[in-house]
């Protein structure tokens, strides 16, 4: 079935410093790539997607890649700050019409910027 | 608030006991969402609706889950003869499909329930 996996599932920088996350995705015809960050106690909230046309988008200090070929794709925050500590999970969803169904989520990234 | 909203946020039961958890999604959104989510872990999904029609149920999810969306406006997640695995945090989500030529739609999650089952 439909699998997701993402790494690493802790990464620990500094302030200031670059972070990258990444997970692959087992289903090919999977087209829609959100990324959701998660506070402690909270719900999840999307933070940045990406469909499968597109190989690269950028939103300020954020960006995610998308490597269709080897169903890989990857989240890089830049100038990393003690705010963007929080639990960042990928996901994959086969997505049509502009309709997002199910998504499969990875099983999570904790990132802890140390100050 | 006008996001998603749950109720309750947290239910402690035990085991065999049923349990009904409420969902209600951001106005005018026709696509309703529900997953569950372990420690550690992503959220899993369950099932979803758009309008008031299910369109798809998870295989892992077990005939003792029943969720119904009935006006195409709330949605209730039942569990029956709860067991001490049905513990989790359980999800609700909306999005708003606007037809075949509208942008992808981000899903908008819900504070979840929680459930503990003793």
């Amino acid at each position: 079935g439909e699998n997701v996996e993402q790494h690493p599932s802790t990464l620990s920088v500094q302030e200031g410093d670059s972070a990258v996350i990444k997970c692959t995705y087992s289903d090919s015809a999977s087209n829609y790539f959100p990324w959701y960050k998660q506070e402690l106690g909270k719900r999840p909230q999307l933070i940045i997607d990406i469909r499968s046309n597109v190989g690269e988008k950028k939103d300020q200090r954020i960006a995610v890649t998308l490597n269709k070929t080897a169903k890989h794709f990857s989240l890089h925050i830049t100038e990393t700050q003690p705010e963007d500590s929080a639990v960042y999970f990928c996901a994959a969803s086969i997505a049509w019409g502009g309709a997002t169904n199910k998504l499969i989520f990875g099983t999570g990234t904790l990132l802890a910027v140390q100050p | 608030d006008t996001g998603v909203s749950q109720d309750p946020r947290h239910k402690i039961t035990k085991r065999g006991q049923n349990v009904t958890f409420r969902c209600d999604p951001i106005s005018e959104h026709n696509r309703l969402y529900w997953y569950r989510q372990t420690l550690g872990q992503g959220p899993e999904f369950l099932t979803y609706f758009q309008n008031e029609a299910q369109l798809e149920k998870s295989r892992l999810l077990s005939d003792r889950f029943s969720a119904e969306r009935p006006k195409g406006s709330f949605s209730t997640l039942e569990i029956q003869r709860t067991e001490q695995g049905d513990s989790a945090m359980y999800l609700c989500a909306s999005s708003l499909w606007q037809g075949v030529f509208s942008s992808y739609n981000e899903q908008f999650f819900g504070p979840g329930t929680r459930l503990t089952v003793l």
